[in-house]
């Protein structure tokens, strides 16, 4: 599959449990990103991570933690999860940042659902 | 504090009448703004950027300083266009995006 993948599309998942996100881009990019999506919010953006490297840390709470194996591969592991942690997250990709910022490339989201 | 203000959650307008998105930011810095587009069922994709200058689609959006806005534009709606429209500002040379909250844009027939 080309572009942005990610998966699973849809997770329901306890307070209690353990899980993972994963997003992989095929598009040789060197920056990767997660974004959480809540309703009648705007997309905030929690990591970026640049050729593997954390860039960014939006004040995100510990039980959510990225890990960025390689420039293609981005996950995001979540434990001990709140009802208000459910929303839609968004994995994205860029080139490095340039003149004139760059195009980042969205997947098609996971849904969470925290009970 | 960096932030991005679309004030219309929804705009309604009919086929072949103009169209206006309005999109404020706050950056003391050289903005780089975005316009990004989420079509039904389908993954959110850039649109158009400040700096390309281009017409994407029809729509075009000028870059105001003064007025710190990026409002988005098209003189004739189609249907097809009917979406989300989220405006982003990247803070210059940093991979920090902020996204405003989204204006719908529904054409009617």
């Amino acid at each position: 599959e080309t572009g942005v993948t990610q998966t699973p599309r849809h997770l329901v998942m306890g307070m209690t449990n353990k899980k993972s996100l994963k997003c992989e881009q095929h598009l040789g990019h060197n920056a990767m990103y997660w974004y959480k999506q809540s309703a009648k919010k705007p997309l905030e953006l929690m990591f970026v991570y640049n050729f593997k490297e954390q860039t960014e840390n939006n004040s995100v709470p510990s039980r959510f933690s990225p890990e960025c194996p390689n420039s293609s591969h981005l996950f995001l592991h979540l434990h001990t999860l709140q009802p208000e942690d459910s929303a839609l997250y968004l994995c994205a990709s860029s080139q490095e940042v340039g003149t004139g910022g760059s195009e980042q490339y969205f997947g098609p989201g996971t849904r969470l659902t925290v009970t | 504090a960096q932030r991005v203000t679309q004030p219309e959650k929804l705009l309604s307008v009919f086929k072949g009448a103009p169209v206006e998105l309005k999109c404020n930011y706050s950056y003391s810095g050289s903005p780089e703004l975005f316009w990004y587009v989420q079509y039904s069922r389908q993954r959110l994709q850039l649109l158009l950027r400040h700096i390309s200058r281009e017409s994407i689609k029809g729509f075009t959006a000028d870059l105001n300083k003064g007025e710190t806005s990026f409002h988005l534009k098209k003189p004739f709606a189609q249907e097809e266009d009917s979406a989300m429209y989220y405006c982003a500002l990247n803070t210059s040379g940093t991979y920090k995006y902020i996204f405003g909250t989204g204006t719908r844009l529904k054409v009617l027939a």
